[in-house]
């Protein structure tokens, strides 16, 4: 167990629909990173937040957004779905320090239909 | 941009044999760090080694241990005596460093399905 919580572990949803995923960092984690793997893209780093703040992004649609909660806590917000967005998605999180290390959730598998 | 490619999307290894996994990537920094995440089929991302690039020793953890080649851009991965339970996807990573503190998201290859023969 990482310490990572991500809520639902699936979800089946319609295109068009809107989603959004939540994640609990571990203890005392300040950042929180969203990945997503689908089989054509791999592995990739959506966005990262820092003690609720906004620090990196990367290939992030701009129909999804983010962000962090005072208590920590992080939404992925998913929104005008499409099939293309069926994929798993990862929260990780790590210590302001610590660079050598990020845990990962069990991630969140999407389907759209 | 920095780019991981991992150029052996599957590999086959006996059980107690020595497998080496093959990682390039690259950088225009000289302060990153290196990672390598296994997923078994439970899905769940685990990091089996890591390497800061500042550090020219490398890495080891117990059967697991990495060649660094710094100059090379390359990071392989040897699994020595392998197991059963290494059967997995393997993925190899890159973290950048941010000039101001703190560290960029994960960058990673496509990753290498590892079969473990019994």
């Amino acid at each position: 167990d990482s310490g990572v919580t991500q809520t639902p572990k699936h979800l089946i949803t319609a295109t068009g629909q809107r989603v959004t995923l939540r994640c609990s960092p571990r203890s005392g984690d300040l950042s929180v990173y969203w990945y997503q793997q689908s089989l054509d893209q791999g592995l990739q780093f959506l966005i990262q937040y820092y003690n609720g703040e906004e620090r990196a992004k990367g290939n992030i649609l701009e129909r999804f957004s983010a962000q962090q909660f005072p208590d920590l806590h992080s939404e992925l917000n998913l929104s005008s779905l499409e099939l293309g967005d069926s994929a798993l998605y990862f929260c990780a999180s790590s210590s302001r320090d610590s660079y050598t290390e990020a845990f990962f959730g069990q991630g969140t598998r999407l389907t759209v239909v | 941009a920095q780019t991981v490619t991992q150029s052996q999307p599957e590999m086959s290894v006996q059980e107690a044999e020595t497998v080496t996994l093959s990682c390039t990537y690259d950088t225009s920094e000289s302060d990153y760090y290196l990672f390598w995440y296994k997923q078994p089929p439970s899905r769940q991302m685990i990091l089996v080694i890591r390497q800061e690039a500042y550090k020219q020793q490398n890495a080891t953890e117990n059967r697991f241990s990495v060649n660094f080649q710094k100059a090379a851009k390359s990071f392989s991965l040897k699994i020595s005596d392998s197991q059963l339970g290494d059967a997995a996807m393997y993925f190899c990573a890159y973290r950048g460093v941010f000039s101001g503190g703190g560290a960029d998201g994960l960058t990673f290859g496509k990753g290498t399905h590892l079969i473990i023969q019994p």
